[in-house]
């Protein structure tokens, strides 16, 4: 089944330590994104890539990277820069042109300990 | 945008009852949204869609109503079922600089009371 995989789906980090979470995509899609989702709030935009070895930063890129060496895979890492990055961490992919076929992942949360 | 970062408005209603969630949104070069439904510790699924140049979109159980006048959405659950209990999103989909990405909104949470 085609689909996007995040791993893994529970996280801990200690304060001053970088993570990087996974997301693998089998879909042949285009573009993959990263969003994070704090408790009871929406979905906010991290970083987005269209093609392969090129990407964008969202609303809220301080404190992240990521990198995009493979169509199928869109790693985010998670620095000690980001102040506050106890969160839900959503990855989505999409054919590139248009909406159509937007697909989320299940999500990671990252909890900071 | 949306106003992120507000904590969810929650609406309860009664099993079989109709459900009306309602959206704003700013963009008014906007010409694609979408409404997803989040079950806790998932992601986002996809529910229905409407173009600009439609007022009304139905699906199974849901329909979609479109305001671009006063820039409104809202997505009209009938005969609403326990499994409906979720978080419902808008997002719009902008295309900055030829990119393209999904805004979303805050966000309500349906509650189902049996």
């Amino acid at each position: 089944d085609g689909g996007i995989t995040q791993s893994p789906k529970y996280l801990f980090r200690k304060e001053g330590q970088n993570v990087t979470l996974s997301c693998e995509q089998n879909l042949n899609h285009d573009a993959m994104y990263w969003y994070r989702q704090d408790p009871g709030q929406g979905l906010r935009l991290i970083y987005y890539s269209q093609i392969v070895n090129d990407f964008q930063k969202g609303d809220i890129a301080e404190g992240y990277s990521v990198s995009r060496e493979k169509k199928e895979s869109f790693p985010l890492t998670v620095t000690s820069a980001q102040k506050n990055p106890t969160a839900f961490y959503l990855c989505a992919s999409s054919p590139g042109q248009g909406a159509l076929g937007y697909t989320f992942g299940s999500g990671t949360r990252l909890t900071v300990v | 945008g949306e106003n992120v970062g507000l904590h969810l408005p929650t609406l309860s209603v009664q099993e079989g009852d109709n459900s009306i969630i309602n959206c704003a949104y700013s963009n008014s070069a906007s010409d694609y949204f979408i409404w997803y439904k989040q079950e806790s510790g998932k992601g986002p699924q996809f529910i229905i869609d409407i173009r600009s140049n439609m007022d009304k979109r139905q699906g199974q159980r849901v329909t979609v109503l479109l305001n671009k006048t006063v820039k409104h959405l809202s997505l009209q659950i009938a005969a609403t079922q326990p499994g409906d209990s979720a978080v419902y999103f808008c997002a719009d989909f902008e295309t900055p600089d030829s990119s393209y990405k999904l805004i979303f909104g805050s966000g309500t949470r349906l509650l189902v009371r049996p």
